[in-house]
């Protein structure tokens, strides 16, 4: 299995700050990244997709970047409702895993 | 804009067979993987499996000889059973629309249920 690990495992910031997240897999993935926000109660939501595809209806204060093992997500200021933890997953390869999770505090 | 609706029981016993139904509203059901994802209570996510609309399955290696996803391409559904189930197999499921079936294009989940939490206690 193609293993992501997500750094950190959970980060404070404050509204209007800019943050980055990091996604690494244990092999090249090329550009078969994908981020997900996920709310209390909620099912995940897409972001990013390909690395650095922002999805249809995604602020574009969201963008992704990287390529091969190392990859990174970044908000470009804070808003409220951006308070929730974030996953990678990886599509390159089966089974088709996710990070652990990084949760955004305030 | 494309709908999954899930439902299935949401309380078993240890051994018992976890069975769940996904229904898609609102879009094309050919062209896509119908994709089963778990979250056990406070942790990440975990890629189950999923089906395209012919029939053809990619499973996680972890649950593979427990899990059985199928389709009903008539009805726009898919369903997902896991068989001897335990107290680890306690999670919230979410159904999910995966893209990605043709060849060179991203593999991405776009569309989610909202979630069926099964709990499994004797």
């Amino acid at each position: 299995d193609i293993q992501m690990t997500q750094s950190p495992s959970s980060l404070s910031a404050s509204v209007g700050d800019r943050v980055t997240i990091t996604c690494r897999a244990s092999q090249s993935i090329n550009n078969f990244l994908n981020w997900y926000q996920q709310k209390p109660g909620k099912a995940p939501d897409l972001l990013i997709y390909a690395a650095s595809t922002l999805q249809t209806g995604a602020p574009s204060r969201f963008s992704g970047s990287g390529s091969g093992t190392d990859f990174t997500l970044t908000i470009s200021s804070l808003q409220p409702e951006d308070f929730a933890t974030y996953y990678c997953q990886q599509s390159y390869g089966f089974p088709r895993t996710f990070g652990q999770g990084t949760k955004l505090e305030i | 804009q494309v709908q999954l609706q899930q439902w299935g029981a949401g309380l078993l016993k240890p051994s018992e067979t976890l069975s769940l139904t996904c229904a898609v509203y609102g879009g094309s059901f050919s062209g896509y993987f119908w994709s089963w994802i778990r979250q056990p209570p406070g942790k990440g996510l975990e890629w189950i499996g999923e089906i395209n609309h012919s029939g053809s399955t990619n499973y996680n290696p972890s649950l593979e000889s427990r899990v059985t996803i199928s389709v009903d391409s008539s009805k726009n559904q898919f369903s997902l059973d896991l068989t001897s189930v335990t107290a680890a197999d306690t999670a919230i499921y979410y159904c999910a629309r995966g893209t990605g079936t043709i060849p060179g294009t991203f593999y991405y989940l776009d569309a989610w249920g909202k979630g069926t939490t099964v709990t499994v206690s004797s």
